[in-house]
């Protein structure tokens, strides 16, 4: 079974600071993907990034990057010059190709202060 | 509309009734998601719809939770005899095709009393 950890409950940055936030999970599959997905009070879960496993090249998206090492079963998540908007959950998932569910991480609640 | 629908936004009922939760998908989306999500937790995979047909069902905790989907576009998420464990906040989200990215609604946040 796969499993998707965030060890990092919340996180707090400055405005116009960078922050990484960091995740990990366990699977014996060879094809999958990863997503980091942002959660305002909403509730609305908002797609922020999404990283093919067959792909050695780092997705970004505009501030948003992450650092997939994909040996080790990492996949941070890097907000540059975050704003006050940016403040949220923050979870990680992970799907399986050809699967039709996410796996969550348990989040990291990140405050941008002013 | 624009996005994924869902209502009602909250719903409070006691322990022992049934309540039914709906969710309007992107028009023209053809897969359809309901997730769980408790307090502090991330959200759980409960259904996946292709079309009209459950493909997925092997998150539904128990016999008590049922959704249909009946003509391929609004679904329904029914649960009988609610339990206070039954309580947390249920995301629908719908995508183009399996496979394609998956646009979430605001969730219907259950409260059993």
């Amino acid at each position: 079974a796969q499993t998707v950890t965030q060890s990092q409950p919340e996180m707090s940055v400055q405005e116009a600071e960078t922050v990484t936030l960091s995740c990990t999970y366990d699977t014996s599959e060879s094809n999958y993907y990863l997503f980091w997905y942002k959660q305002p009070p909403s509730r609305q879960m908002i797609l922020v990034i999404r990283q093919e496993a067959y792909k050695q090249q780092n997705a970004t998206e505009n501030r948003f990057s992450v650092n997939f090492q994909k040996a080790a079963k990492s996949f941070s998540l890097k907000i540059s010059d975050s704003q006050l908007g940016d403040t949220a959950m923050y979870f990680c998932a992970f799907m399986k190709q050809e699967a039709d569910k996410l796996i969550f991480g348990t989040g990291t609640r990140l405050q941008v202060f002013p | 509309g624009a996005g994924v629908s869902q209502t009602p936004s909250n719903k409070v009922t006691e322990k022992g009734k049934y309540v039914e939760l709906r969710c309007d998908p992107i028009s023209g989306h053809t897969a359809l998601y309901w997730y769980r999500q408790s307090l502090g937790q991330g959200p759980e995979f409960l259904i996946y719809f292709q079309g009209t047909g459950a493909a997925d069902d092997s998150g539904l905790p128990n016999d008590r939770f049922f959704a249909v989907r009946p003509e391929g576009s609004v679904s329904t998420l029914k649960i009988q005899r609610t339990e206070r464990g039954d309580s947390a906040v249920y995301l629908c989200a719908s995508s183009l095709m399996r496979d394609s990215p998956l646009h979430f609604g605001n969730g219907t946040r259950l409260t059993v009393t």
